[in-house]
């Protein structure tokens, strides 16, 4: 168990639909990222927030949006669902100070599936 | 833009058989590289990291890794496999620019083991 933990575990929806993923980070943890794991793309990086500000964005589509909230959890929110969009998400989180580098612990992931 | 390439999509070993899963990186500065085990169905666990020192890291469940800075590679080892190795393996490189710590996966190994 990382300590990671995220909601739900599946989701089935349809397209055109709008759906939030949760994350709560290992107690301490400021970082949260959110990657996005698919068949044809593997892991990408998404999103990253820090203490509750946005740090890094990677690959992460328009209708995509994600937030931090002062209690450190993190919602990823996916609007306009595409078939395209199926996929595994997993949040990680870590704690770090610039200079310094920590590892990124996996929670279970999402498993979003489009229909 | 830093990569990671895997070049074995799947391996196959004998049970008690010794295990060698290739990684090459492409980083401008020094690396910071991890390998992360995900078994069927389940969230992505850190078997090792190489940050700086010793080339030769040990890591969980008897796993070993050796950084190359020549040959820009991080090859995962293990003398003896188990049957519960079978799962895929991820290696990774973090960004540290920008304070962002983001990883870059490799696109995987599928390890199955024969009893």
């Amino acid at each position: 168990d990382s300590g990671v933990t995220q909601t739900p575990k599946h989701l089935i929806t349809a397209t055109g639909q709008r759906v939030t993923l949760r994350c709560s980070p290992r107690s301490g943890d400021l970082s949260v990222y959110w990657y996005q794991q698919s068949l044809d793309q593997g892991l990408q990086f998404l999103i990253q927030y820090y203490n509750g500000e946005e740090r890094a964005k990677g690959n992460i589509l328009e209708r995509f949006s994600a937030q931090q909230f002062p209690d450190l959890h993190s919602e990823l929110n996916l609007s306009s669902l595409e078939l395209g969009d199926s996929a595994l998400y997993f949040c990680a989180s870590s704690d770090h100070e610039a200079g310094t580098t920590y590892e990124q612990y996996f929670g279970p992931g999402t498993r979003l599936t489009v229909t | 833009a830093q990569s990671v390439t895997q070049p074995d999509i799947h391996i196959t070993v004998s049970e008690g058989a010794s295990l060698e899963l290739r990684c090459n990186y492409s980083y401008g500065a020094t690396p910071y590289l991890f390998w992360y085990v995900q078994s069927p169905g389940q969230g992505l666990q850190l078997l090792l990291k190489y940050f700086s020192g010793d080339t030769l890291v040990q890591g969980i469940k008897g796993f070993e890794a050796e950084f190359k800075r020549s040959q820009s590679s991080f090859n995962l080892r293990k003398p003896s496999v188990h049957w519960s190795d079978a799962a895929e393996y991820f290696c990774a490189v973090e960004d540290s620019g920008a304070g962002s710590y983001q990883l870059t996966f490799g696109k995987g190994t599928k390890l199955s083991v024969i009893p």
